[in-house]
């Protein structure tokens, strides 16, 4: 059975950079074919795709946010971490994480976390 | 980048109705198209990969078509458990896209 979880701050001010991780089970991305990605949404708006990693360490970012996002993972800890800096109001979203594959190619996402609210406020 | 469009934005209808949501790319994707239903407050649910495939667990009245660059999702007769917000999401390129959602509401 596969699990995602984000933890993280829920408050955070303008400038200050955002670090969210990802901890799941059910699944590991040592394992061949797997991938964790992030996804946001902003209160009310659409989904927005931010980063992806794969079990081979590719890596894939946005490219409106690539030179504010990092994507790592510790696949001892069953961790994702996503990290963003310069943090803007625009930035407040509910952040996802969710599982995907690749087969040969690229999948959706088909299981997500329950996601985390984070407000980027003074 | 590749763009995503839906349409209607909003769509009203009757439990029991035939529903058929749009999604656009702006280039070929071949089909490498999903859907998700979102209520509020949770997260993402995928009903249909690769343009036409059912995940496993979805109603049959959830259907998906097309190829290329235009692409559909029905619903074979309303449920009341249906009335959500609808995205499309590319997969096909080495960056994800999504449409920005057709929420679809009671009449």
């Amino acid at each position: 059975q596969i699990t995602l979880k984000e933890s993280g701050p829920t408050l955070v001010k303008p400038t200050q950079t955002l670090t969210l991780t990802c901890t799941f089970s059910g699944f590991s991305l040592s394992t061949s074919g797997v991938g964790v990605g992030w996804i946001r949404q902003p209160p009310g708006k659409a989904l927005e795709w931010l980063a992806l990693i794969y079990w081979d360490d590719d890596k894939r970012y946005s490219p409106s946010l690539k030179s504010r996002l990092t994507i790592t993972k510790d696949t001892s800890k069953n961790q994702v971490v996503l990290t963003m800096t310069n943090m803007d109001p625009v930035d407040t979203a509910t952040y996802y994480c969710a599982h995907t594959r690749y087969s040969g190619y690229d999948c959706p996402f088909d299981y997500w976390g329950q996601g985390t609210l984070v407000t980027v406020s003074s | 980048d590749i763009q995503m469009t839906q349409s209607p934005s909003t769509l009203s209808a009757s439990v029991g109705d035939r529903v058929t949501i749009t999604c656009r790319a702006s280039q070929s994707i071949s089909s490498w198209l999903a859907w998700y239903q979102q209520k509020p407050g949770k997260a993402p649910k995928l009903l249909i990969y690769k343009a036409s495939s059912l995940e496993s667990g979805v109603p049959s009245r959830f259907s998906g078509s097309g190829s290329g660059t235009e692409f559909t999702l029905t619903i074979s007769s309303l449920q009341p458990d249906d009335f959500a917000t609808y995205y499309c999401q590319q997969y096909n390129s080495y960056l994800i896209t999504f449409g920005q959602g057709t929420r679809l509401e009671i009449k």
